[in-house]
């Protein structure tokens, strides 16, 4: 089974509006980290949240984080057409307190804003 | 900061030969890189951990000899693929390892490689 599997897979929105990603995973974790995709280039790193920590916020992203039910929920405010990529959750297993620096990504959000 | 990048950006060999692609951390140090596989339409796969001065360690059904990874210092490693086949084209991306508190573990990725075997 999938560690990090998000929904929605696809979510269209118009400019304005909010726009909220999930991710669930399977295994306990030291962080869960969101990056951004734009089509056929490289990843770059949103945001980090520790499993101690239930929220955080960088400037329009708000991420929170559920360690009892393994879940965490990226929400994007006041969308701009700029912000259409695909956005991927990551889990940073956690084996016996041991990061083994293995990030596992999951199947990604493709989000796109209409203007 | 926390620059990676790839070379080169893309690429298209004939079956059968090698291709080699370079991933650079720019301003920093990185004692462990990650390379990863993207199929069209899909999340990253990790292949293998890179770790500087010593041997490459692969996922479960990544072949080590075909793809061969080379970490010479600790801002350069090396993936090369070997006796590529169609079924190889893919985009790869590298990631370098960046500590910033005990216990974080934040990539930086490069741009990517597009590799297409005809």
């Amino acid at each position: 089974s999938q560690q990090g599997e998000e929904d929605p897979q696809a979510l269209s929105i118009q400019e304005g509006e909010n726009a909220t990603m999930n991710c669930s995973y399977k295994t306990s974790i030291n962080n869960l980290q969101w990056y951004r995709q734009n089509s056929g280039r490289g990843l770059v790193h949103l945001i980090l949240i520790r499993s101690n920590e239930r929220e955080k916020h960088s400037g329009r992203l708000r991420v929170t984080l559920d360690t009892s039910k393994k879940s965490s929920s990226l929400l994007i405010t006041a969308s701009r057409a700029a912000d259409t990529a695909s956005y991927f959750c990551a889990t940073d297993a956690n084996a016996g307190g041991t990061s083994y620096g293995k990030l596992t990504f999951g199947q990604g959000t493709i989000l796109t804003v209409h203007p | 900061g926390a620059v990676v990048s790839q070379h080169p950006s893309w690429v298209i060999c004939k079956s059968g030969t090698s291709v080699k692609i370079e991933c650079r951390s720019l301003d920093f140090q990185a004692t462990t890189m990650f390379w990863y596989r993207q199929f069209p339409k899909q999340s990253l796969m990790l292949m293998a951990t890179s770790n500087e001065g010593s041997k490459a360690t692969y996922e479960q059904g990544v072949e080590k000899d075909k793809f061969l990874i080379n970490h010479a210092s600790l801002t350069l490693s090396t993936l090369t693929v070997t006796s590529a086949h169609p079924e190889d084209s893919s985009f790869y991306i590298c990631s370098a390892r960046v500590y910033r508190l005990a216990g974080d573990n934040e990539q930086f990725f490069g741009p990517g490689t597009r590799l297409t075997v005809l």
